[in-house]
């Protein structure tokens, strides 16, 4: 079946502009996860959403960091203000209800560029 | 707090060779334990998983990992790297609620011929 898929694969913005970035998760997983990867900081967890229940943006780095899920499925990952460190491979993940522990599977990423 | 140590940022092996990658948690609960192998532009995959039960997982393209609690360790292995492998790897310690994952910082293989 299909994987996680992201949207953009690419993204260069000029610093100072808002992004969005999409994630569309596989079907049925009500789990969804964002993390980044960069060069200084590795790979970060950012943000969680599991069904209805509130997420868990205890690893958002800053307030300009914001994610909503709608409808339990599609999530966007919204940077306003964009910074040069905001410059990452974002990249989302998802699984079935999480305690198992169940795997999750990765999208492909946005790589995000601030000039 | 969870947090994981990968010993070694660059790896190098024959083709042939044994594949050795370290791995070092720390967790005040009992551990889940995962390896992830990103290649070239591409997301993360699964290799493994320990839960629970047998300490030897044995993964996907021959790579397994032990679960030593006593020496807090993960380490992956492949008894015979292949130019395939050659990858960044990465160990992970999950949340026990959530499933949030906490990464250690990669360790990137080479493979010669």
């Amino acid at each position: 079946g299909a994987g996680v898929s992201q949207s953009p694969s690419n993204k260069v913005t000029e610093k100072g502009k808002d992004v969005e970035l999409r994630c569309d998760p596989i079907s049925g997983h009500t789990a969804l996860y964002w993390y980044r990867q960069s060069l200084g900081q590795g790979l970060e967890f950012l943000i969680y959403f599991q069904g209805n229940s509130a997420p868990d943006k205890s690893g958002l780095p800053s307030d300009r960091f914001s994610a909503e899920r709608t409808g339990g499925s599609v999530s966007t990952l919204t940077i306003q203000r964009t910074q040069q460190e905001d410059s990452a491979v974002y990249l989302c993940a998802s699984s079935l209800a999480p305690g198992g522990p169940e795997t999750q599977y990765f999208g492909p990423g946005t790589r995000l560029l601030v000039l | 707090a969870q947090s994981v140590t990968q010993l070694g940022s660059h790896v190098s092996v024959s083709e042939g060779a044994l594949v050795l990658l370290r791995c070092n948690y720390s967790s005040s609960v009992p551990p889940y334990l995962f390896w992830y192998v990103q290649y070239p532009n591409q997301g993360l995959q699964l290799l493994l998983k320990y839960t629970t039960g047998a300490t030897l997982v044995k993964g996907i393209n021959g790579f397994e990992a032990e679960f030593k609690k006593s020496e807090t360790s993960f380490h992956l292995t492949k008894p015979s790297a292949h130019m395939s492998d050659a990858a960044e790897y990465f160990c992970a310690v999950s949340d026990h609620n959530t499933d949030k994952l906490i990464f250690g910082t990669g360790t990137r293989l080479q493979v010669f011929p």
